[in-house]
């Protein structure tokens, strides 16, 4: 059973402060993707990574794909309280396109 | 608006029925994904299509579920014989490469 697991579970930071957010699995991901939901929504997908090493920006957000392409991170800089929100990194394998999600991180930013 | 939509947005049904939900994809995907969300978890994979076959099925789901998509184009998700333990949000995707798109989810709670 391919598992992502998400650390940490729970993450509450001031307004201004930085954080990483990490995704690991024992599996191999020909892509990789972060999302972020807000309360009673869907998920709302940020970024997709596709090759091992591979860093991508948005904005205050950077994500990286690990070179094994099994782990990724989500960093975020000068936190603000809109980012606040569940994020979900979701991975599938090789010949499927079948996502398993992580287990999440739940974000709450306070002003 | 050209996104994902679901619907009933919610549902409330008593323990035995049978309930039915609908998803409408974005009109070019041609593959729709259908997930079940528990409070505080990352979603969990239970079926998708590539136009109108049903590609993979969760081991995880029993018999009182099925989906369909007829023409490739929107989705029916049916439980049957509904029990405390299906309270969850439905959530539906649809892709066209990689990238999930959601929609807003169908909640269920049954008594």
């Amino acid at each position: 059973t391919q598992l992502l697991e998400q650390s940490p579970q729970f993450l509450s930071i001031q307004e201004g402060e930085n954080l990483t957010v990490y995704c690991n699995s024992s599996s191999v991901f020909s892509s990789l993707q972060w999302y972020r939901q807000e309360p009673g929504e869907g998920p709302v997908l940020l970024v997709t990574v596709v090759t091992g090493g591979e860093v991508k920006k948005l904005k205050r957000l950077t994500f990286q794909f690990g070179d094994a392409r099994k782990d990724s991170s989500l960093h975020i800089t000068a936190a603000q309280p809109g980012d606040t929100g569940l994020y979900l990194c979701a991975g599938a394998t090789s010949g499927t396109y079948k996502y398993i999600f992580g287990t999440g991180t739940r974000l709450k930013v306070l002003a | 608006d050209t996104g994902v939509s679901q619907d009933p947005r919610h549902k409330i049904t008593k323990r035995g029925q049978n309930v039915t939900f609908r998803c409408d994809p974005i009109s070019e995907h041609n593959r729709l994904y259908w997930y079940r969300q528990t409070l505080g978890q990352g979603p969990e994979f239970l079926t998708y299509f590539q136009n109108e076959a049903q590609l993979e099925k969760s081991r995880l789901l029993s018999d009182r579920f099925s989906a369909e998509r007829p023409k490739g184009s929107f989705s029916t998700l049916e439980i049957q014989r509904t029990e405390q333990g299906d309270s969850a949000m439905y959530l539906c995707a649809s892709s066209r490469i990689d990238e999930q798109f959601f929609g807003p989810g169908t909640r269920l709670t049954v008594l």
